[in-house]
């Protein structure tokens, strides 16, 4: 199963670009990468996923490598809304067909 | 269109009492999911209905808990009784089919607190 590491937290300021990273150095040519956010006393949110390129909605873009073993969640003008748990996925397959494991994220706290 | 509704928000229980949790899906979500998320981690899956049937349940412990799907569309969450180490925030979450399933939506949880 490929897995991932981000790291605990990151600091950023308001109007500026938050960068996550995110390490998947294991993961198979055919797993894509999700990434979810939570906001406080809420549940998760889907953010974006992507395979290999890179991809953009109206939430965020997603940067991947050309090798895959890692990538990066961009939030172009981060808000204080936008404070939250991050959590970069690779989905896992099974006996019992695709799932999500959620590792710890990364605690983003946008900072006026 | 109403998001994912789960029931109650809050929950404060001695242990060893049952409590339950209830899920109401996006309309015309086929698959539901249950996680449970411990303090400071994220979401494990306890689990996995497609339609009515129970296809991933080997994260749920069956000594205690159950769960049901009546018609494939709302759920409940049973934990009878209930351990101290329960405490933890109960999320449903629900996704259109198998092809998508991995594009969850979730509920806002049920934050479970066992005395």
């Amino acid at each position: 199963d490929a897995k991932t590491t981000q790291p605990p937290s990151m600091d950023c300021a308001e109007g500026r670009a938050a960068n996550l990273p995110c390490n998947h150095s294991t993961i198979s040519g055919n797993e894509y990468v999700y990434w979810y956010r939570q906001i406080h006393s809420q549940g998760p949110q889907y953010i974006i996923h992507g395979l290999k390129n890179n991809e953009t909605n109206e939430m965020a873009s997603l940067i991947i490598t050309e090798d895959r073993k890692s990538s990066t969640l961009i939030l172009p003008h981060a808000t204080l809304r936008d404070t939250a748990v991050y959590y970069c996925i690779v989905r896992v397959g099974g006996e019992y067909g695709n799932k999500l494991v959620f590792g710890a994220g990364t605690i983003l706290r946008v900072k006026s | 269109e109403a998001g994912v509704v789960q029931s109650p928000r809050y929950k404060i229980i001695e242990k060893k009492q049952p409590v339950a949790f209830w899920c109401n899906p996006i309309s015309g979500h086929n698959t539901l999911y249950w996680y449970r998320q411990n303090l400071g981690q994220g979401p494990e899956l306890l689990i996995r209905y497609e339609n009515e049937e129970a296809v991933d349940d080997s994260q749920l412990p069956k000594d205690r808990f159950s769960a049901e799907r009546l018609k494939g569309v709302d759920s409940t969450l049973k934990i009878q009784p209930a351990e101290l180490g329960d405490s933890a925030v109960y999320l449903c979450a629900s996704s259109l089919d198998r092809r998508t399933e991995n594009i969850q939506y979730f509920g806002a949880g049920t934050r479970l607190s066992v005395l």
